[in-house]
Order: C-alpha cells, then sequence, then structure tokens
C-alpha cells in the first residue's frame, strides 16, 4: 500500500494548458505539501496545508492553486503553462503541522514537460 | 540564496569502503538537519537526522556529524553497498512553530557505490 501517492506520474501538455496532479496519503498525518524540483535539483517548497487550511505559501504565481478537499488530499491545478513550469512536482505528507524535526514522506513525483 | 549547498554533484566509492557525503549551510538559524534517500523515478526518503544540539548521530551503517561553527554536516556511509547508490538531500530547518519552519533542501548528491 502506497503511503503517498500522486498522479500521474508523467504529464506531457502544451504551453497554455491548464492541469492538474492529484496526491492522497494514507498514512493519516495532519499536514501535506507540494514541492518542486527543477532543473537545478533543489527541492522547494510551494504550499502546505493543515487539516484543508493554507499554512505555507511560497513565493508562486497564482496560475498554481492548491485544492485540499480533506486532509488526505492535496491537489495542485496549474492553468496557463509555461515552459518554465517544466519540473518533477512532489507531493509530501507529516504528521506535525510544521515539521522541522519530524520527517517527511513523499509521493514518487510528477515529471511535468510543458512543450 | 542557496542556504543548503551540496558542492560536490557526485561521488563515486567502491563497495565496502567508507561513503562521505557533505553538506554546508549559510542560515545559522538552522537548528535541525535530516538526509534522504532518492531513487530513481521515486520520492525522497528519510535516512538519519541530527539535532543542532547533538555533534553525532548513528543509525547502523549511518552516521551524520555535525558542526556547528563550521556550518557543516557530513553523512558517513560505512561499509557503502552497491544499494547505496542514490541521490542524498541534505535538508535543514530553523525549529520552531512559525511558518518559517519549513525544510529547505540542498540540491543532492549522486552517490555511486562500484561493486
Amino acid at each position: 500500500d502506497t503511503a503517498v501517492s500522486q498522479t500521474p506520474k508523467y504529464l506531457v501538455t502544451q504551453m497554455g494548458n491548464d492541469k492538474s496532479i492529484k496526491c492522497e496519503q494514507n498514512l493519516g498525518h495532519d499536514t501535506m505539501y507540494w514541492y518542486k524540483q527543477d532543473s537545478k535539483k533543489f527541492l522547494k517548497i510551494m504550499f502546505s496545508y493543515n487539516n484543508k487550511e493554507l499554512i505555507i505559501n511560497e513565493t508562486v504565481p497564482n496560475r498554481f492553486s492548491p485544492k485540499s478537499p480533506d486532509k488526505a488530499h492535496l491537489n495542485l491545478h496549474i492553468n496557463s503553462l509555461e515552459l518554465g513550469d517544466s519540473a518533477v512536482y512532489f507531493c509530501a505528507s507529516s504528521q506535525v503541522r510544521f515539521p522541522t524535526n519530524e520527517k517527511l514522506f513523499f509521493g514518487s513525483g510528477t515529471q511535468l514537460s510543458v512543450l | 540564496d542557496q542556504q543548503v549547498k551540496q558542492n560536490s554533484p557526485s561521488l563515486s566509492v567502491q563497495e565496502g569502503r567508507i561513503s562521505i557525503l557533505n553538506c554546508d549551510y549559510t542560515n545559522s538559524m538552522f537548528d535541525y538537519f535530516l538526509w534522504y534517500k532518492k531513487y530513481p523515478a521515486e520520492g525522497p526518503t528519510f535516512l538519519i537526522s541530527i539535532s543542532s544540539i547533538k555533534d553525532k548521530n548513528e543509525d547502523g551503517r549511518f552516521t551524520v556529524f555535525l558542526n556547528k561553527s563550521a556550518k557543516h554536516l557530513s553523512l558517513h556511509i560505512v561499509p557503502s553497498q552497491p544499494g547505496d547508490s542514490a541521490v542524498y538531500f541534505c535538508a535543514a530547518s530553523p525549529g520552531g512553530t512559525g511558518a518559517n519552519s519549513k525544510l529547505t533542501f540542498g540540491k543532492g548528491i549522486t552517490l555511486s557505490v562500484r561493486p
């Protein structure tokens, strides 16, 4: 049973399109995240939700909109895709609200390619 | 602004030898440090962590050393095994419970263990 699962694994799309990535965790965790790994390989946090409440919102274009229907799900919708959005997007979860000293559990990533 | 730096992009070691992966940080507020391991097409998984009140933490073949004055930490793997071949991410956080208490990741080091 996969703890944090995200779909799709690969997403190839044209500039200007709108796409969504879904994430679900079955760990009973209260907090979920979206991370982006760009071409320079850094993993950078985009958003964090705790019990459906947005608690971290980094400087991300508002074309990116996270949606958390319940604490086990955090989806990422991206409008008007641009070439620079090409990256690997990781969903993650943690038990606590601010996991400064607790590990994150990551999904396997979604490779987004914008053509 | 790279607050967590993994300056060596790759490391190759012989099976059975020691692997030493280095990480430097610039933010003196960082209080807690973690290492994550990532295989291709998978998400990062937690490996080992250390609090700033310690200078060493050991878990089986894995030991993390922290030198706060030098703002440097290292991960030692002894003995190295082919299954350790992966990308290793160093991460740090300032502790606390505010929205700034997020993990900051380095860009990873690719370790190859030769049989």
